[in-house]
């Protein structure tokens, strides 16, 4: 079945320091993919929508210059956390729905960051 | 307000049937989602359902659609400890192709 695969699993940075995200649709085409930011315990919160050749769209209250996001093909998408701050760590995860079937949203495993 | 709600926790015997309850405020929405996320994971996509079906059944799960109240449930039935995970309802808005809005999520437990 489709798949979307992000990488790292788990990161760790210094304080000031980008990091960057994959999220990858392995058998299937994307043009779209989304972003979510969610908090221990909490709910997914939308961050962003990452179009192919196109700039992202971003949620109200999420910083584009700080939250970078490249969608350079039509199965990879890459999320940048740039001057990362500890108030960024947090559990990423994306989401992709093959174009053919747009109905099935399918998520990755997720992206832990720890900024210290 | 916008917001999909679901109760927060749930504790069932192995064996039951466990019933995740969801409300949803716009009427406009187009598909209903179930995840399930098991600790430090993703989400499992579960089952999803199309705003103008009222039930959809896959194997052990069904999913029961009131669009009159806005309200969706998620029926497991026989219910197994690999199903202690939290599961989110999440609703996909006509006018937002492919953004989800979730709902806080339930905590299932299941006990022996």
């Amino acid at each position: 079945g489709a798949v979307v695969s992000q990488h790292p699993s788990r990161v760790i940075c210094k304080s000031g320091t980008s990091v960057k995200i994959e999220c990858r649709s392995l058998d299937f085409q994307a043009t779209t993919m989304f972003w979510y930011r969610q908090f221990p315990k909490q709910s997914l919160m939308l961050m962003a929508t990452s179009n192919e050749g196109s700039k992202a769209t971003y949620e109200q209250g999420v910083e584009k210059d700080k939250f970078l996001i490249n969608h350079a093909s039509l199965t990879l998408s890459t999320l940048t956390v740039t001057s990362a701050h500890p108030e960024d760590s947090s559990f990423y995860i994306c989401s992709a729905s093959p174009w053919n079937s747009g109905n099935t949203i399918y998520f990755g495993e997720g992206s832990w960051l720890t900024v210290v | 307000g916008e917001d999909v709600e679901q109760s927060l926790f749930l504790s069932v015997r192995e064996g039951d049937s466990s019933v995740i309850n969801c409300t949803y405020t716009d009427s406009s929405s187009t598909y209903l989602y179930w995840y399930k996320q098991e600790p430090g994971a993703g989400l499992q996509l579960l089952t999803y359902i199309f705003s103008n079906m009222d039930m959809k059944q896959d194997q052990r799960l069904t999913v029961l659609l009131n669009k009159k109240d806005k309200h969706l449930s998620l029926r497991i039935a026989d219910t197994q400890t690999g199903d202690s995970a939290i599961y989110f309802c999440a609703e996909r808005r006509e006018k937002g192709w492919g953004k989800l809005q979730f709902g806080a999520g339930t905590q299932v437990v299941v006990t022996p």
